[in-house]
């Protein structure tokens, strides 16, 4: 596709829900991150993928925090028990460089999660 | 705890001023520098990378990268009021980018 795309665009959950957020990104991209960005805030690391590979994890906060990325492609973000403090906007990157710094990462437009 | 450090302003600047934002970095062994330009509600534009000590410069946009100081900025020259908008630096070495909570800039007509 032209860009990374995400959706769902918005989501609402009730506490205590599972969500699962999925992205397209670029073809061709080998490398693929999650972001958290609340309100004010810069985007927090979660999790990079080289391909299939999940070489990075570290920034997930919680073990209910769960990213697969099966065919090297499209990913998936998935939240179990979702909790009042997972409210945020969920952004993906993609870039065509492996290297886990992010060379040139483009942005999807986001999921924005509210928790209630 | 790698850290990328920013004054969240608001930066404002009238049109036609330079508008120049600066950005601080702690781990000494980070490599590349992005700049991220983020309308409100939207997510973040790639508009500046530097790996090299110096200036770079692109159309409007000059970024500058100090590695000695661990500091790099970017200045926007002409400034218009679309300019408006909240600036992230992203720094990235042996770890993914690590992002500044942002500069917000705005440009009065």
């Amino acid at each position: 596709g032209a860009g990374v795309s995400q959706s769902p665009r918005y989501k609402v959950a009730k506490r205590g829900q599972d969500v699962a957020l999925r992205c397209d990104p670029i073809s061709g991209h080998v490398s693929l991150f999650w972001y958290q960005q609340a309100l004010g805030q810069g985007p927090e690391f979660l999790t990079y993928f080289q391909n299939e590979a999940q070489l990075d994890k570290s920034g997930l906060p919680s073990d209910r925090f769960f990213a697969e990325r099966p065919e090297g492609s499209v990913s998936t973000l998935k939240i179990q028990r979702t909790q009042q403090e997972d409210s945020a906007v969920y952004l993906c990157a993609s870039s065509v460089n492996p290297s886990r710094a992010g060379t040139e990462a483009f942005f999807g437009q986001g999921t924005r999660l509210t928790v209630v | 705890q790698k850290e990328v450090e920013q004054n969240s302003g608001p930066l404002s600047v009238p049109e036609g001023a330079i508008a120049s934002l600066n950005c601080t970095y702690s781990d000494r062994g980070s490599q590349s520098f992005f700049w991220y330009r983020q309308y409100s509600g939207k997510s973040p534009e790639l508009i500046m990378f530097i790996y090299s000590n110096g200036d770079k410069e692109d159309g409007r946009f000059t970024a500058q990268l100090n590695k000695a100081s661990q500091y790099v900025s970017l200045l926007i020259r002409d400034s218009q009021p679309s300019d408006s908008a909240t600036y992230l630096c992203a720094v990235a070495g042996n770890t993914p980018l690590v992002f500044g909570k942002g500069t917000r800039l705005s440009v009065i007509a």
